[in-house]
């Protein structure tokens, strides 16, 4: 079991660049999510998937998109990439199927550190 | 709206003392409240859950209703604890957690 998987590790985009962030989990989870994390600021959430065919938008969405493109994958795309957008992006993935506080639990991906210059 | 505080950027400690991570929510529902630590270099993982009422790695949380508070708390501090740590809420209805801004704990030898 690898667990939650992303790609890149590392990504230099210059302003106005596009590009897509890979997430993918193998748990048969249901629900998937894309954080950012900026110091000083925790975790935000971007956007999420409650179930395969839906996505959601969370506390800051802009400048973002989503696709669910099945049920193990779950993608993020910059269209056209800012400098306020420089972070590491988490994905991460819950069995929202499951009953009582583990339907919550949260596993997470190694992260991708991503800079806009 | 749903909320968790935690009101400290960083705690700084020496090895073997008590340290307490403070996390405050506001919700007015019942809660399920998480700890999740970050070690240096690796991905997010979740430390405990209040509904389990379990210790883990020496660390406890209590969750205090009528302080709307979910501390972090372990007696002797050891220097493979130094992480950052989040708190995070999850309110009936929602397929999201809401985590705090986090406190990044440093123990010292």
């Amino acid at each position: 079991n690898a667990g939650v998987t992303q790609t890149p590790k590392f990504q230099v985009l210059k302003t106005g660049q596009s590009m897509t962030l890979q997430c993918a989990q193998d748990m048969n989870h249901n629900s998937m999510y894309w954080y950012r994390q900026d110091p000083g600021m925790g975790l935000r959430l971007i956007y999420y998937s409650a179930s395969e065919g839906t996505t959601d938008k969370g506390e800051v969405p802009n400048g973002y998109n989503v696709s669910r493109l099945n049920k193990r994958e779950f993608s993020l795309r910059l269209e056209s990439a800012a400098p306020s957008q420089t972070s590491v992006y988490f994905c991460a993935s819950s069995n929202s199927g499951t009953s009582g506080s583990r339907a919550y639990e949260q596993y997470f991906g190694p992260g991708t550190r991503l800079t806009v210059t | 709206a749903q909320r968790v505080t935690q009101p400290e950027k960083l705690l700084s400690v020496f090895k073997g003392a008590p340290v307490e991570l403070k996390c405050n929510y506001s919700y007015s529902g019942s809660p399920e409240l998480f700890w999740y630590v970050q070690y240096s270099r690796q991905r997010l993982q979740l430390l405990l859950r209040h509904i389990s009422r379990e210790s883990i790695k020496g660390f406890t949380a209590d969750l205090n209703k009528g302080e709307t508070s979910f501390h972090l708390k372990k007696p002797f501090a050891q220097e493979e604890d130094s992480a950052m740590y989040y708190c995070a809420l999850h309110t009936s209805g929602f397929q999201k957690l809401v985590f705090g801004t986090g406190t990044r704990l440093l123990v010292s030898p």
